[in-house]
């Protein structure tokens, strides 16, 4: 089974810095997403990991470590279209084409 | 373009009274999911399609069935809606070849149950 952590709500300040951390106990790993999801809309895909270390795309960069079972998304230069929930999810390499999905982190951005 | 499309998006129906879900893509992927998202909650996975190949998730009530009739179409049926089956039905698509097996969302379909 999957048990995937991530805190609830983040507030931070348009231009600011956010990051999100993901923990996660699972049977097997074989590649983490981050998908953002904005209230009533569909998830859409923002970054995978499957090797430790960082990726970057543009604002948002997304970081993991398998050996600790840690991911975060980094979001920079906050916009107030960056308010939405972001979900975290796992994929097991016994059936690795089903994700787990955290229950995500709702971030508030203020201006 | 949409790439994957829900009908309907909206869905009032009352308590027992069968419910069908569709669900289309542009994309021919082979791997097709059906999740079940209720406020403020993970999305969970209720079955999914690898081909035409059916995966039930072993939590999944039997009240939920589904359908996949062609690449392009799957359908999610609610034999006796209750209460508790009030949430956002999402479906998902993704192929079984390439890096990262990202998933595809539709927008959802939003059911509530009166």
């Amino acid at each position: 089974g999957q048990n995937i952590d991530q805190p609830t709500e983040m507030t931070a300040t348009e231009g600011a810095i956010v990051q999100i951390n993901c923990t996660y106990q699972t049977s097997g790993f074989n590649g983490l997403f981050w998908y953002q999801q904005h209230a009533g809309e569909a998830p859409t895909f923002l970054s995978y990991n499957v090797l430790d270390g960082l990726e970057e795309k543009g604002r948002f960069s997304s970081f993991l470590s398998r050996s600790k079972g840690y991911s975060y998304l980094l979001l920079k230069e906050l916009q107030m279209k960056d308010s939405a929930s972001y979900l975290c999810a796992v994929r097991d390499n016994k059936n690795d084409y089903k994700l787990s999905f955290g229950a995500g982190t709702t971030v508030t951005v203020r201006a | 373009d949409a790439m994957v499309i829900q009908n309907p998006r909206y869905q009032v129906t009352q308590f027992g009274k069968p419910v069908t879900l569709s669900c289309s893509q542009t994309l021919n992927h082979n791997v097709m999911y059906w999740y079940q998202q209720k406020s403020s909650q993970a999305p969970k996975l209720l079955f999914h399609y690898y081909d035409k190949d059916f995966n039930n998730e072993a939590d999944t009530p039997d009240n939920f069935q589904s359908r996949r009739p062609n690449t392009s179409f799957c359908f999610l049926d609610i034999r006796s809606p209750g209460l508790g089956d009030a949430a956002m039905y999402l479906c998902a698509t993704s192929r079984d070849r390439g890096r990262t097996y990202e998933q595809y969302f539709g927008p959802g379909t939003r059911l509530t149950v009166t």
